[in-house]
C-alpha cells in the first residue's frame, strides 16, 4: 500500500456521460498530481495541485478539470466522454511543489489507479 | 523541452541473467532521472532515482543505474534476473526546481520486462 488512496478502482460508463474520479494523497504530502495511461500515448501528465492551488498544467483537455479541497483530496472530473477516454488514471502525491525538499527528490508516491472504460 | 526515450519496448531475459533496460533523456537542465516500475493492474513504485549526488544509484530489489551525462542515459541494470522482476519499467526525468514543470514527471514509453524459467 503505497498510501495515495484512488476511488473508483474500476469504472465503466457511456460516451456524452461525466464521471469523477478521487484522489486521497500520503499523509503529509502537500501536491497531487494526475496522470493517464493509455495504450496509445503512453503515460501522460495530466495536472498538478500544490495545497490548494494549481501549479502545472500538462496535456488535459478542456472536457477534463481538477480541483484539490481544503483536506488536500482531489478529484479529477471528465466529461463529455469519448472512446478515447478510456485509460488508467493514476494519481500521485509528493510532500513539495518539486525540484528538491529535505528528504531528497521530490518524489512521487503513485496510487493503484482508477481504470475507466467509456463504451 | 524533456524527453525520455526507451530503447526496446519489449526485453526477454533468462533468469539469472543480466538486466538491461535502456533510457537516453533529453533536458535543457541537470536532470532529475527515475525509474519506476510497474506491477500487473498495480501502480508505480519508485526503484531508483538520479538526483545530481552519485552517478552510480542503487535502488530496490538489487537493482542499479548509472547516469552518464556524455551519452544521455540512465541506462537500468541487474546481474541477476528473478521471475519476480517481470513487469514493466519506465524511466522518467523531471526539471529541477526553479523551472515551471516543478516535480512534474515525463515519462518513457515503458519496456516490458519477461523472465524465462
Amino acid at each position: 500500500d503505497s498510501g495515495v488512496t484512488q476511488t473508483p478502482k474500476h469504472l465503466i460508463t457511456a460516451t456524452g456521460q461525466r464521471v469523477t474520479l478521487r484522489c486521497s494523497p500520503r499523509s503529509g504530502d502537500l501536491s497531487v498530481y494526475w496522470y493517464q495511461q493509455s495504450l496509445d500515448q503512453g503515460l501522460q501528465f495530466l495536472i498538478q495541485y500544490y495545497n490548494g492551488e494549481e501549479r502545472a498544467k500538462g496535456n488535459i483537455l478542456e472536457r477534463f478539470s481538477a480541483q484539490q479541497f481544503p483536506d488536500l483530496h482531489s478529484e479529477l472530473n471528465l466529461s463529455s466522454l469519448e472512446l478515447g477516454d478510456s485509460a488508467l488514471y493514476f494519481c500521485a502525491s509528493s510532500p513539495g511543489q518539486g525540484g528538491m525538499v529535505r528528504s531528497g527528490a521530490n518524489v512521487l508516491t503513485f496510487g493503484a489507479g482508477s481504470r475507466l472504460t467509456v463504451l | 523541452a524533456q524527453s525520455v526515450t526507451q530503447l526496446g519496448s519489449h526485453v526477454s531475459v533468462s533468469e539469472g541473467a543480466l538486466v538491461l533496460l535502456r533510457c537516453n533523456y533529453s533536458s535543457s537542465v541537470p536532470p532529475y532521472l527515475f525509474w519506476y516500475v510497474q506491477y500487473p493492474n498495480q501502480g508505480l513504485q519508485l526503484l531508483l532515482k538520479y538526483t545530481s549526488a552519485a552517478t552510480l544509484v542503487k535502488g530496490i530489489n538489487g537493482f542499479e543505474a548509472e547516469f552518464k551525462k556524455s551519452e544521455t542515459s540512465f541506462h537500468l541494470t541487474k546481474p541477476s534476473a528473478h521471475m519476480s522482476d517481470a513487469a514493466e519499467y519506465f524511466c522518467a526525468v523531471s526539471r529541477n526546481a526553479g523551472g515551471t514543470s516543478y516535480g512534474k514527471l515525463t515519462f518513457g514509453q515503458g519496456t516490458i520486462l519477461t523472465v524465462h524459467p
